[in-house]
């Protein structure tokens, strides 16, 4: 059981826009910033947007995230088929005194 | 740019000790304010962070695997370890190192190690 609170799976077809949500607590997400990671098949993990809504040198604009109160989102505009892979949502956590991370979201791009 | 790279045992039997290496290349590991971290991710499963080190040793653990885990550095080699004693099988999987700043940035990953625990 993961901390931060993903839904497992979503898809789209090529073109259309993906929103894949992350709920959390006041101890993580409510009160410290929110990270996002791609992990290609096989691959992995990479950062995808770091403290909420920053994206790294190379990664598409395509890619935005947002947060609000103790939940986030990452939101995919146009999504295309390299995007097909899973997303993780993490957090510092308060409580735990550590990084914690979403169950993972895997996206297919119909 | 920086690189990292695990290494280490593909197999370990069961109630023994898992030990992993992570060597880095393209920077120094006590040249920065970065922590280094160890996270894993069993088959078909989601990440799990274990552990972090400073280079001057200090450490915080996953408390869910605290008793169970040790990380060390040794700045001469530019390599930080991580030992997990008493594995059992629900311990296979891919193991990770990373650089980590702000607490939960991951960047860059090594390509990971699958570790099987196995009579």
């Amino acid at each position: 059981q993961s901390v931060l609170t993903q839904p497992p799976s979503t898809s789209g077809t090529p073109g259309q826009k993906v929103t894949i949500s992350c709920s959390g607590s006041s101890s993580n997400i409510g009160s410290n910033y929110v990270y996002w990671y791609q992990q290609l098949p096989g691959t992995a993990p990479k950062v995808l947007i770091y403290r909420n809504n920053q994206r790294p040198s190379g990664v598409p604009d395509r890619f935005s995230g947002s947060k609000s109160g103790t939940s986030a989102s990452l939101a995919i505009s146009g999504v295309r088929s390299e995007d097909e892979a899973d997303y993780y949502c993490a957090a510092w956590d308060d409580r735990l005194s550590g990084p914690v991370f979403g169950g993972g979201t895997s996206l297919t791009v119909l | 740019q920086l690189q990292l790279q695990e290494s280490g045992p593909g197999l370990a039997k069961p109630w023994e000790t898992l030990s992993l290496t992570c060597t880095v290349s393209g920077g120094s590991i006590s040249g920065s304010s970065y922590y280094w971290g160890w996270l894993r991710q069993p088959p078909g499963k989601g990440l799990e962070w274990i552990g972090s080190i400073y280079y001057t040793g200090s450490t915080y653990y996953n408390p869910s695997l605290k008793g169970r885990v040790s990380i060390s550095v040794d700045t001469s080699k530019n390599q930080f370890f991580l030992k997990l004693s008493s594995v059992t099988a629900a311990d296979t999987g891919i193991f990770y190192c990373a650089s980590l700043h702000w607490g939960s940035l991951f960047d860059p990953w090594g390509q990971g190690t699958l570790v099987t625990v196995s009579s």
